[in-house]
């Protein structure tokens, strides 16, 4: 099985300031991870993914993670940030070879002017 | 379609009446899942289709939940008796192929069930 944990529940920051949002995972398998992006009333929408090869992925919107395996992480990055980017974010984990992503509780990060 | 539809968005009931969620896969995406996402929370996994094979439906929480896709495209998740601890956003989401590798998927808007 696998869990994700996501340790703020909150993150302030002002416009134009960097950001960086924590998740950590427990599995006894590998995994695939993934981080998503839920703006109000809307489903979530992914942001970017890895799954081999470079530890450090790009996705959308200027955001960034890196893999790191011997501490079980994929911190989420953006060097600066808009007032667009306040929203709630998301770590899943995926078991290669099984179906169900598990979901981390989710960061709100809210981004002041 | 362009994405993943779902409907109702927004659906009051009473507790003890049934309630039949739809969810519309973008067009010739053969996985289908369905998420629980409780207040404040992230989303908790339901069950799995890879056409109109439920391959895994460990998440579902009762007996009172169920969930089909007879014709491997549209997808019914109907919940029986609600109870008032059934109030969540119900997400579906599609992906393109069977679950392999880390095929993106993609998901709806959501149903919003609130039982009084």
């Amino acid at each position: 099985a696998q869990s994700v944990t996501q340790l703020d529940s909150q993150v302030p920051v002002f416009e134009e300031a960097p950001v960086e949002l924590r998740c950590n995972y427990s599995s006894s398998v590998s995994v695939y991870l993934f981080w998503y992006v839920q703006y109000p009333n809307q489903g979530l929408q992914l942001l970017l993914k890895y799954l081999s090869g470079s530890t450090l992925v790009k996705g959308i919107n200027g955001f960034e993670a890196e893999f790191n395996k011997s501490q079980t992480s994929f911190h989420l990055r953006k060097p600066s940030v808009h007032i667009s980017d306040t929203a709630e974010y998301f770590c899943a984990v995926k078991a290669r070879g099984g179906q169900n992503f598990v979901f981390g509780p989710g960061t709100r990060l809210s981004v002041l002017p | 379609g362009a994405g993943v539809s779902q409907s109702p968005r927004y659906k009051v009931a009473k507790r003890g009446q049934d309630v039949a969620l739809r969810c519309d896969p973008i067009s010739g995406h053969v996985s289908l899942f369905w998420y629980q996402q409780a207040l404040g929370q992230g989303p908790e996994f339901l069950t799995y289709f890879q056409n109109e094979a439920q391959l895994d439906k460990s998440g579902l929480p009762s007996d009172r939940f169920f969930a089909e896709r007879p014709e491997g495209s549209v997808s019914t998740l109907k919940i029986q008796r609600t109870q008032q601890e059934d109030s969540a956003v119900y997400l579906c989401a599609s992906s393109l192929q069977g679950i392999n590798a880390g095929n993106t998927i993609y998901f709806g808007e959501g149903s919003w069930l609130t039982v009084v």
